[in-house]
C-alpha cells in the first residue's frame, strides 16, 4: 500500500532563517506531488506540483521554491523566512495523467517567530 | 471560472440528523469531483468522489448528489455522528491539468 511521509511534524522558525521541508512517498512510482499551505482555520493555497523530476510548477509567486531531486520525494524550500510563512504545509500525491485521487501527508506546522 | 464555491463556512447539526454541503462550479470541463475530511491538525483525508456521468454515489453514510445542468455537487451525511465533527472540502479537478481547485471549507459540529 502507498503511504506518504513529512517531517518535521512541527516546527519553530525565527524570521529570515532558511527552511527545508520534505516529503517522500511510498508504495507507487512517478507520481504526481504537490504542495499546499493552510493557513488557520482557512482553505487550502496549492503552492507547487510536479509531475515528475525535475518538473516543478510554481502556483504562487512568494519566497519559497520547490524541488524533486528524486521520484518519489519532493522539497520544499526558503532562504529567508516571512512572518507570513507560518501555517500548515500539507505534501500530497496522485497517480497517472487521467484524473482519480489525490492523497494527502500528516502535514507540517510551521511557525515563524 | 477556476472557482469553486462552497456553503455553507459552518454548520451545527444534532446527533442523528442530516448534514449537508453545497458546492457550485463554472468551468464544465471539471471531470472528477472528491469530498475530503479534515480534523484538528491532520491532513485532509479523502472522504468520497464522483465523476460526472453518474448523479449520485453513496458510500456508508456518505452521499454525493450531483447536478450536472446546474453545476453543482452537494454531500449529505445521513444519521450525523460527533465523530463527524470535522472539516469538510469539496474540490474540481479537470484531467490533464493535475490541479485541484478546492473550496474554502465547511466546519461541521454535530451535537451529541
Amino acid at each position: 500500500s502507498q503511504t506518504i511521509h513529512q517531517w518535521p511534524a512541527t516546527l519553530v522558525q525565527p524570521v529570515g532563517s532558511p527552511l527545508s521541508l520534505e516529503c517522500t512517498v511510498e508504495g507507487t512510482s512517478n507520481p504526481n506531488l504537490y504542495w499546499y499551505r493552510q493557513a488557520a482555520g482557512r482553505g487550502l493555497q496549492l503552492l507547487f506540483y510536479s509531475v515528475g523530476i525535475g518538473q516543478i510548477s510554481s502556483e504562487v509567486p512568494q519566497n519559497l521554491s520547490a524541488s524533486r531531486p528524486q521520484d518519489r520525494q519532493f522539497i520544499l524550500s526558503s532562504k529567508k523566512l516571512l512572518l507570513s510563512d507560518s501555517g500548515f504545509y500539507l505534501c500530497a500525491w496522485s497517480v497517472g495523467s487521467l484524473v482519480g485521487e489525490q492523497y494527502f501527508g500528516p502535514g507540517t506546522r510551521l511557525t515563524v517567530t | 471560472q477556476q472557482q469553486v464555491k462552497q456553503s455553507p463556512q459552518s454548520l451545527i447539526v444534532q446527533k442523528g440528523g442530516i448534514s449537508i454541503i453545497n458546492c457550485a462550479y463554472e468551468n464544465t470541463a471539471f471531470d472528477y469531483f472528491p469530498w475530503y475530511q479534515q480534523f484538528p491538525g491532520k491532513g485532509p483525508a479523502l472522504l468520497i468522489a464522483i465523476r460526472p456521468d453518474v448523479s449520485e454515489k453513496k458510500e456508508g453514510r456518505f452521499t454525493i448528489s450531483f447536478n450536472k445542468s446546474a453545476k453543482q455537487f452537494s454531500l449529505h451525511i445521513m444519521d450525523s455522528q460527533p465523530g463527524d465533527s470535522a472539516t469538510y472540502f469539496c474540490a474540481a479537478v479537470r484531467t490533464g491539468t493535475y490541479k485541484y481547485i478546492f473550496g474554502t471549507g465547511t466546519r461541521l459540529k454535530v451535537l451529541a
